[in-house]
């Protein structure tokens, strides 16, 4: 069964830094793998998508990485803003011999705040 | 409207009543997935469609819950003799086939 761990759960950080985003995941026979950003009591914001043929994904601030073999993704969120505080979470497709499944394992989402 | 849509933003019922809670897929999107969302944590994959089809059910948590989607564009989770523990952010996300998925803002269920 695929496990999605994200680690810290929450991380404070002073405005202009940049910093990196865990996201480690135990079967890596996966199909894709997304960030996703949520706001308190919003829904989810795909950030970034990442095939398993890829090794990274460029959005503006955004970066994010993928080893598939040895279970990890990082978001690199350059000169982070207040406006980037929010939950970030990753979620992995399973692949499969006859194609992708179809569902979504989350981890649990890092709480990241950016003091101005 | 560009976006995934759910309908009611909240709802609040008894426990022991039946709910129906709606969701307005992306036009064209061929897929549609329903996920629940416990206070912090991550989404749980509750059924995929694919068109008008549930192909795969696994994460409906028991038979009190139940999906449709009949013309394979709106879709309709429905609850019955709801509990307590059902409490939770229902999500509803739709993709092209196997595409990345796009979220809705949610259904807030609470059930006293």
């Amino acid at each position: 069964k695929q496990e999605v761990t994200q680690i810290p759960a929450a991380l404070s950080v002073p405005e202009g830094e940049n910093l990196v985003l865990n996201c480690s995941f135990t079967d890596s026979a996966i199909y894709n793998l997304q960030w996703f950003r949520q706001d308190p009591g919003k829904g989810l914001t795909s950030l970034l998508l990442i095939q398993s043929s890829q090794r990274e994904q460029t959005s503006g601030r955004l970066n994010a990485s993928l080893d598939k073999s040895s279970g990890r993704s990082t978001l690199y969120i350059a000169a982070s803003q207040p406006g980037d505080s929010a939950t970030y979470l990753c979620a992995v497709r399973q692949g499969s011999l006859t194609g992708a499944n179809s569902k979504l394992t989350f981890g649990k989402g890092i709480t990241l705040s950016v003091r101005p | 409207g560009a976006g995934v849509s759910q309908t009611p933003s909240n709802k609040v019922t008894e426990k022991g009543k039946y709910v129906e809670l709606r969701c307005d897929p992306i036009s064209g999107h061929t897929a549609l997935y329903w996920y629940r969302q416990s206070l912090g944590q991550g989404p749980e994959f509750l059924i995929y469609f694919q068109g008008t089809g549930a192909a795969d059910d696994s994460g409906l948590p028991n038979d009190r819950f139940f999906a449709v989607r009949p013309e394979g564009s709106v879709s309709t989770l429905k609850i019955q003799r709801t509990e307590r523990g059902d409490s939770a952010v229902y999500l509803c996300a739709s993709s092209l086939t196997l595409g990345e998925q796009f979220f809705g803002p949610g259904t807030r269920l609470t059930v006293l």
